[in-house]
């Protein structure tokens, strides 16, 4: 059955270093997506995109917040600077074709900023 | 703005008891609501959906849930839990969002705990 993966399952840095979360969707899927769950807090939305540019995004995804799909498998989230607060376990989601609201989502990386 | 509310942050039932998680929402547009489970330490899995066909959606391992419209409700339902059930369930919302893609707004989830 095909899923999500992302690399790595764990990310330490410190504060002020640029991370790159990686992850691999769905192959046949053009919808993508990223969230975010703070330890103890609900999942939140980052940003979608589709058709190689971003199609949504919250007041969380400010500039310090990257995403690239920079070949025909791979999506990923530059975080530039971190700071501590960044500190979440982010998931990547891709969906089918339009209409198909069903996302499926990937294991998660762990980032801990400190 | 779509939101979703779940009553209830932790519930614990006994094995072979009525599971209900308790989820309200918010649209101004006929929603699209999901059902989603977390395993510790794993990612988010769908359990089910509402998408505006039947009101009563059947998902996996023996979770269904009704939409009901009057109370803005769509509480899952399971008759009898096992304790492999024992997980994080999220409620979540679908925003259409025009140009592609849907953003899901989650509530905050409910932990089951299933005792023996």
């Amino acid at each position: 059955e095909p899923e999500v993966t992302q690399t790595p399952s764990h990310q330490v840095t410190q504060m002020g270093q640029e991370v790159i979360l990686r992850c691999v969707p769905i192959s046949n899927h053009l919808y993508f997506y990223w969230y975010r769950q703070i330890l103890g807090q609900k999942v939140e939305f980052l940003v979608s995109f589709y058709n190689n540019e971003i199609s949504e995004k919250s007041e969380i995804f400010d500039d310090q917040f990257s995403v690239e799909r920079p070949d025909g498998s791979n999506f990923t989230l530059k975080i530039r600077s971190t700071k501590l607060e960044d500190s979440a376990m982010y998931f990547c989601a891709s969906s089918g074709t339009s209409g198909s609201h069903e996302q499926f989502f990937g294991p998660g990386t762990r980032l801990t900023v400190l | 703005a779509q939101s979703v509310t779940q009553l209830g942050s932790h519930v614990s039932v006994s094995e072979g008891a009525l599971v209900l998680l308790r989820c309200n929402y918010s649209s101004s547009v006929p929603p699209y609501l999901f059902w989603y489970v977390q395993y510790p330490n794993q990612g988010l899995q769908l359990l089910l959906k509402y998408t505006s066909a039947a009101t009563l959606v059947k998902g996996i391992n023996g979770f269904e849930a009704e939409f009901k419209k009057s109370e803005t409700s769509f509480h899952l339902t399971k008759p009898s839990a096992h304790m492999s059930d024992a997980a994080e369930y999220f409620c979540a919302v679908s925003d259409l969002v025009t140009g592609g893609g849907n953003k899901l707004t989650f509530g905050t989830g409910t932990q089951l705990k299933v005792e023996l």
